[in-house]
């Protein structure tokens, strides 16, 4: 069975600084690997993904994540965040066997102006 | 595009009623998934339907969840005797086909008091 393991509940870092949300998966097949962000009030966005090829995936807003099979990890990283950052962020999985996608249980990210 | 339409946006419901959500997926997409979101479990997947056919509801609890999905234009998640514990926020997602980028709406904020 798929799951995802975020092990920081809560992250809080000064605007500007760099960002590394952690993220590991369970999956003993090929996995798909997603991020998703949550605004207050809102539903889920994806941020990025990958299925194969290039480990580092770029997304939207500079957001980046790395895909490191040996350790079964999928960390997204950011250069330098912005106040406008703040949201929960939610690593996923899912595969080409299954359109069952289970998601992390989130980090929620504060920036601190 | 109107995005997933998820209606109604709050449901007040006394204990032991009945409670209907309904999901309006984006055109065109064959995959339509129902989550719950609390704060102490985070996402939880209920179920999901592919081409408007129940694929997986490993998530449902048994006894008092049902979902269905009569065409492809809407999904609906019944919840009969209502319990405070089902309080949540109840999010759909569409996607247009296997393992692909999930589109959410923003969600039924359920209160069962």
């Amino acid at each position: 069975a798929q799951s995802v393991t975020q092990p920081d509940a809560r992250v809080t870092v000064s605007e500007g600084a760099s960002l590394q949300l952690r993220c590991k998966y369970s999956y003993s097949g090929t996995p798909y690997l997603f991020w998703y962000v949550q605004y207050p009030r809102q539903g889920l966005q994806l941020l990025l993904k990958y299925y194969s090829g290039d480990p580092v995936v770029q997304g939207v807003n500079g957001f980046e994540a790395e895909f490191i099979k040996s350790n079964s990890s999928f960390h997204l990283r950011k250069a330098s965040v912005h106040w406008s950052d703040s949201a929960v962020y939610f690593c996923a999985v899912s595969s080409s066997n299954t359109n069952k996608v289970v998601f992390g249980t989130g980090t929620r990210l504060q920036v601190l102006p | 595009n109107a995005g997933v339409i998820q209606t109604p946006r709050h449901k007040v419901t006394g204990k032991g009623q009945e409670a209907t959500l309904w999901c309006e997926p984006i055109s065109g997409h064959s995959a339509v998934f129902w989550y719950r979101q609390t704060i102490v479990q985070g996402l939880e997947f209920l179920t999901y339907f592919r081409n408007q056919a129940p694929i997986d509801d490993s998530g449902m609890p048994k006894e008092r969840f049902s979902a269905q999905m009569p065409n492809q234009s809407h999904s609906t998640l019944k919840i009969q005797s209502t319990q405070p514990q089902d309080s949540a926020v109840y999010l759909c997602a569409s996607s247009f086909d296997n393992a692909e980028t999930l589109y959410f709406g923003s969600g039924t904020r359920l209160t069962v008091l």
